[in-house]
Order: structure tokens, then C-alpha cells, then sequence
């Protein structure tokens, strides 16, 4: 069975300040992993694809097969930045989505 | 467009009563999903439509849960006695056919439960 391990709950960094989310996963077939965001008050959103191989509002992140990660990056944090992020794995003909227990991020002043 | 619309947002109940939330999803969207996410954790799938057939709802807990989609387009969930632990966020969540890595899960506001 797939599963998705986010181990940190909680993370502050200060603005400027180089942020990184961690993600690991298992899965026996070809992994598709997403990063969704949820600001305060606002509805789950997907933030980035492993697929599309983009940066979003100055995140990356990269797919390691050897050490099953997808962490999430971004140089500089902003507070803006400042939200839940999940990470996701889908799976199966039907790209069923496993979500992770999720990271709240805070961008200190 | 207003995206997914759930509703009610809040419920407050008292353990054993029935409760049911409402789902439109997006215009076009044949894919619904209805997912459970509790205190502290990820959404987890409950149940999936694809048009009014309900695909996969190997994770809902049929003894007390039930979904229909009768036209194909809104969906509710119930639950029939509530229970305690039932108390959680329910999202709402519609894509295009099936789910590649192309079409994109589109996420209600989702309904807060709280069993007393």
C-alpha cells in the first residue's frame, strides 16, 4: 500500500530564510507526487506537480526515487509563504491521491 | 466561477442524530470525491463518483455512511447515527474525468462537524 510521510508538524523559519518541507513516500509503482497549500481561511489548493517540473511562487521541488522524497523548497521564505502544505501521492489507474499528515509552515518577521 | 461549493460550512450536533452535507461541484467536472481530514492529519478518500456511479468507496464505512449522486452533478454524504469520533472536516473535491496527471482536484471549502 502507498503511504506518505511528512515528519515534521510544525516549522518556523524567519523571513529570508531558506525553507525546506520534507516529504517521503512508499509505493511499488511509478510515483506522481504533488505539493497542495492551504492558507489561513482559504481552500486546499494544488501548489505543484513533480510532472510539470516548474517553480511556483519560488517553491521547487524534486523527485528522488533512490531516497523516495519530494521535499519542498524555496531560498528565501516570505510570510506570505506562511500555511498548511501537504504532500500527495497518486496512485493506481485512477490516480487516487494519498495525502500526507501535513506541515504547518510559519515565516516569522 | 465559485469553485466547489459545500455547504453547510459549520455543524454542531448531538451524538446518535443524522446529519448530511451538500456538494456542487465544478460545471464539467464528471469526478467527485468526498474526502474525510480529522484533527491533524491529511484528507483521506471516502468516496469517489465518476458520473453518478459511485467507482471506489472501499473506505466508506457503510454501516452508518451513505453517498448518492443521483443526476451526476451534486452529491451528499450522510451519516445516520452520528458518533463522536465522526467529528471532523468533510471536503468536497471535483476533477475531469478520472484523475491523470493532468487533470487537477479542485477542493471545496469543506464542512466542520462537531458531535457533542
Amino acid at each position: 500500500a502507498q503511504r506518505v510521510t511528512q515528519p515534521e508538524k510544525l516549522l518556523s523559519v524567519f523571513k529570508g530564510a531558506p525553507v525546506e518541507l520534507k516529504c517521503n513516500y512508499s509505493y511499488s509503482g511509478s510515483p506522481e507526487l504533488f505539493w497542495y497549500v492551504q492558507y489561513s481561511r482559504q481552500r486546499l489548493q494544488l501548489l505543484l506537480r513533480h510532472i510539470s517540473r516548474e517553480s511556483i511562487k519560488g517553491f521547487t521541488a524534486d523527485l528522488n526515487k533512490g531516497e523516495t522524497s519530494f521535499h519542498l523548497k524555496k531560498p528565501f521564505a516570505q510570510e506570505e509563504d506562511s500555511a498548511m502544505y501537504y504532500c500527495a501521492l497518486a496512485s493506481g489507474s485512477a490516480r487516487q491521491l494519498t495525502f500526507g499528515s501535513g506541515t504547518q509552515l510559519t515565516v516569522l518577521p | 466561477e465559485a469553485g466547489v461549493v459545500q455547504s453547510p460550512r459549520y455543524k454542531i450536533i448531538e451524538k446518535k442524530q443524522p446529519v448530511a452535507f451538500w456538494c456542487n461541484p465544478i460545471s464539467g467536472h464528471n469526478t467527485l470525491y468526498w474526502y474525510l481530514q480529522n484533527l491533524g492529519q491529511g484528507p483521506e478518500l471516502l468516496i469517489r463518483y465518476e458520473n453518478e456511479e459511485a467507482v471506489d468507496d472501499s473506505q466508506l464505512p457503510k454501516d452508518r455512511f451513505s453517498a448518492e449522486r443521483l443526476k451526476g452533478v451534486d452529491s451528499t454524504l450522510k451519516i445516520q447515527p452520528a458518533e463522536l469520533g465522526d467529528s471532523a472536516v468533510y471536503l468536497c473535491a471535483s476533477s475531469l474525468v478520472g484523475f491523470s496527471s493532468y487533470n487537477e482536484q479542485f477542493f471545496g471549502p469543506g464542512t466542520r462537524l462537531t458531535v457533542l
